[in-house]
């Protein structure tokens, strides 16, 4: 059973447009991190949501944190080839306890 | 940079053989995780440690074992190797040092394992 259900699984887009990817589950968790992974090398920590409804932004990238805490969003403006990559949502359901990881979006950007 | 390193990175091995792979940090954080990354499956926790001989067992712990006798160093056994566990190995670490939380990881660069 995937706890942490991540769509779409599959994406290519142009250069310049952008995109939402979505991270969702029946549990509620404490906290929800963001990974992007490049292929032959291991998930880069991009962002930790931690209250509900919140909202991080890094760069083109935005991230929102659902208000009842089972889900979120990525969205990216004008995405660019260096975007590509594998993105993982991650999230904690309690304190000090493991960490839960979605099955990942892998995203294409053509030039 | 937590200065987090896997040995090998790549590994070719025949079916019954044993298997250990390495996970070294140099910056004290506290806790160390192995994942096994399939496609389809995304990244499912193997075993993990919360400090120097502590340590349980993740989702998909049958048929590997962890040893952590000292802070930085973080082992991984196959004990008989099988087709099955042909996959790509990443450690991970987390805790306090370094600003990282205990949900925050930072990943090793991964080992390959191929079990022919």
């Amino acid at each position: 059973t995937q706890l942490l259900e991540q769509s779409p699984q599959f994406l290519s887009i142009q250069e310049g447009e952008n995109l939402t990817v979505y991270c969702n589950s029946s549990s509620v968790f404490s906290s929800l991190q963001w990974y992007r992974q490049e292929p032959g090398e291991g998930p880069v920590l991009l962002v930790t949501v931690v209250t509900g409804g919140e909202v991080k932004k890094l760069k083109r990238l935005t991230f929102q944190f659902g208000d009842a805490r089972k889900d979120s969003s990525l969205h990216i403006t004008a995405a660019q080839p260096g975007d590509t990559g594998l993105y993982l949502c991650a999230g904690e359901k309690t304190s000090y306890d493991k960490v839960i990881f979605g099955p990942g979006t892998s995203l294409s950007v053509i030039p | 940079d937590a200065g987090i390193t896997q040995s090998p990175r790549h590994k070719v091995t025949e079916t019954g053989t044993p298997v250990t792979l390495r996970c070294h940090q140099t910056e004290n954080h506290r806790y160390m995780y192995w994942y096994r990354q399939d496609p389809g499956h995304g990244l499912r926790l193997i075993h993990y440690s919360y400090g120097v001989k502590d340590t349980d067992k993740g989702e998909v712990s049958d048929g590997y074992s962890v040893s952590r006798s000292k802070t930085e160093d973080f082992l991984l056994t196959l004990e008989s190797a099988t087709s099955s566990q042909t996959s790509v190995y990443f450690c991970a670490i987390s805790g306090a040092s370094g600003g990282l939380t205990s949900y925050e990881q930072y990943f090793g660069p991964g080992t390959r394992l191929t079990v022919t």
